[in-house]
């Protein structure tokens, strides 16, 4: 099983609606959730961070944690073709002490269509 | 805003020779890290380094290695370059666990073709 897991996609969405991203992760003493954006050929770009259960708002951002559950998600709402890029799931788990080591999933893809 | 920066954006070099990418962040970061990327492999931790001097090896270090004589600056090695480390190589650091939550903040990255 994979330390940290996402669906790899194409997650395929209208424009204006509204994107589901979902992450899922084993370690149940992680401690720190993370999603990033990677346009094709650049560097990940940090886009939120959540560190307790519920939910947690930025502009058109939600990033959603469930620890009991151990799945983290990110909503994007009103989509625009901007947005069309991957999403790399991160997670610290709890043993990583101050060494800052994050564990990355493989990344969704998301297309926003016209 | 954190600034990471890498040397170069493209590099090419040839088979054997030794290579050095340079990666330099100005947040007076305890953690930095390099991985590489490659399609369908997603992000791959090749080493890290928590304080000056200090390095642990991530999940694939063969091939490599790394300096941290300061701070701010943390160096990739490859010591014979071969053409299976053809990658885009990326360079992140963040701040002590302790301290904050350990958000990574990533250079532009280095596309290194080796031929």
């Amino acid at each position: 099983q994979k330390e940290v897991e996402q669906n790899s996609g194409p997650l395929s969405v209208p424009e204006g609606a509204i994107a589901s991203l979902n992450c899922t992760y084993s370690d149940r003493v992680s401690q720190s959730f993370f999603w990033y954006r990677q346009y094709s050929g650049k560097s990940p770009e940090l886009i939120m961070s959540i560190y307790s259960n519920g939910d947690k708002e930025d502009g058109r951002f939600t990033a959603q944690l469930n620890k009991a559950s151990q799945y983290v998600s990110l909503l994007i709402r009103d989509s625009q073709p901007s947005d069309s890029a991957t999403y790399l799931c991160a997670v610290r788990g709890g043993f990583s002490s101050n060494t800052g080591k994050l564990i990355f999933g493989q990344g969704t893809t998301l297309q926003v269509k016209p | 805003d954190v600034k990471v920066t890498q040397s170069s954006r493209y590099l090419v070099k040839r088979t054997g020779e030794k290579v050095f990418l340079e990666c330099v962040q100005d947040m007076d970061h305890e953690n930095m890290f390099w991985y590489r990327q490659d399609p369908g492999l997603g992000l791959r931790l090749i080493y890290f380094s928590y304080d000056v001097k200090m390095k642990e090896k991530g999940d694939i270090p063969e091939g490599y290695s790394v300096s941290r004589e300061k701070k701010e600056r943390f160096s990739l090695i490859l010591e014979s370059a071969s053409t299976n480390q053809t990658s885009m190589y990326l360079c992140a650091s963040s701040p002590p666990g302790l301290a904050g939550y350990n958000e990574q903040f990533f250079g532009p990255g280095t596309r290194l073709t080796v031929l």
